[in-house]
């Protein structure tokens, strides 16, 4: 696609509940990454996948949230029994083949728990 | 461990007139990449330019250019003939050159007068 697109755009939840957020990255993207941002802050790094594999997920918080790439396309984040302080926008970026380029952002998913 | 600092949480500048955000950052590493994004209100971050830590010459695009200090540390981004458009969080970022993991300062809010 044109861009990278993530769905849903807004996702409201209670405590306890299990959520998925998707990734579509950039078509030929090999490399994947999410990020948290809590309300006003920068994003912060939770993982980074090239192709199919995580190759660093130092990212994540805690067993709760979990992350696939199954055919090294789109990506799903997966949070086991939300809890308020997940509340936070998920962003997610590709970049052609890794550290050398540049991260497209998609425009993120508001994820409020109640 | 690498840090980036943002000093100035929200600054605002006359339309047509040119304003200067500042970053600083924390680093051992030689080399390295620097960024600066925009996030307007859809959520999109935007990459405006980027600065990579081994050439001397700031980098420019358009109205946006930088001023890169290696020694002190600091990276900031002037914008000239301010536009409406140009209204939005700004996030200076930074990025080893062998790593994906993008590091993000907590942000400045430019808000452009009319």
């Amino acid at each position: 696609g044109a861009g990278v697109s993530q769905t849903p755009s807004n996702k409201v939840t209670e405590k306890g509940k299990y959520v998925e957020l998707r990734c579509d990255p950039i078509s030929g993207h090999t490399a994947l990454y999410w990020y948290r941002q809590s309300l006003g802050q920068g994003p912060e790094f939770l993982i980074y996948f090239q192709g199919t594999g995580a190759a660093d997920d130092s990212g994540l918080p805690n067993d709760r949230f979990f992350a696939v790439r199954p055919e090294g396309s789109v990506s799903t984040l997966k949070i086991q029994r939300t809890e308020r302080g997940d509340s936070a926008v998920y962003l997610c970026a590709s970049s052609l083949t890794g550290p050398l380029d540049t991260q497209y952002f998609g425009p993120g998913t508001r994820l409020t728990v109640l | 461990a690498q840090t980036v600092t943002q000093s100035q949480p929200e600054m605002s500048v006359q339309e047509a007139e040119t304003v200067t955000l500042s970053c600083t950052y924390d680093t051992s590493e030689s080399d390295y990449y620097l960024f600066w994004y925009k996030q307007p209100p859809s959520r999109q971050m935007i990459l405006v330019i980027r600065q990579e830590a081994y050439k001397q010459q700031n980098a420019t695009e358009n109205r946006f250019s930088v001023n890169f200090q290696k020694a002190a540390k600091s990276f900031s981004l002037k914008i000239s003939d301010s536009q409406l458009g140009d209204a939005a969080m700004y996030f200076c970022a930074y990025r080893r050159v062998s790593y994906d993991k993008v590091i993000f300062g907590p942000g400045t809010s430019l808000s452009v007068i009319p």
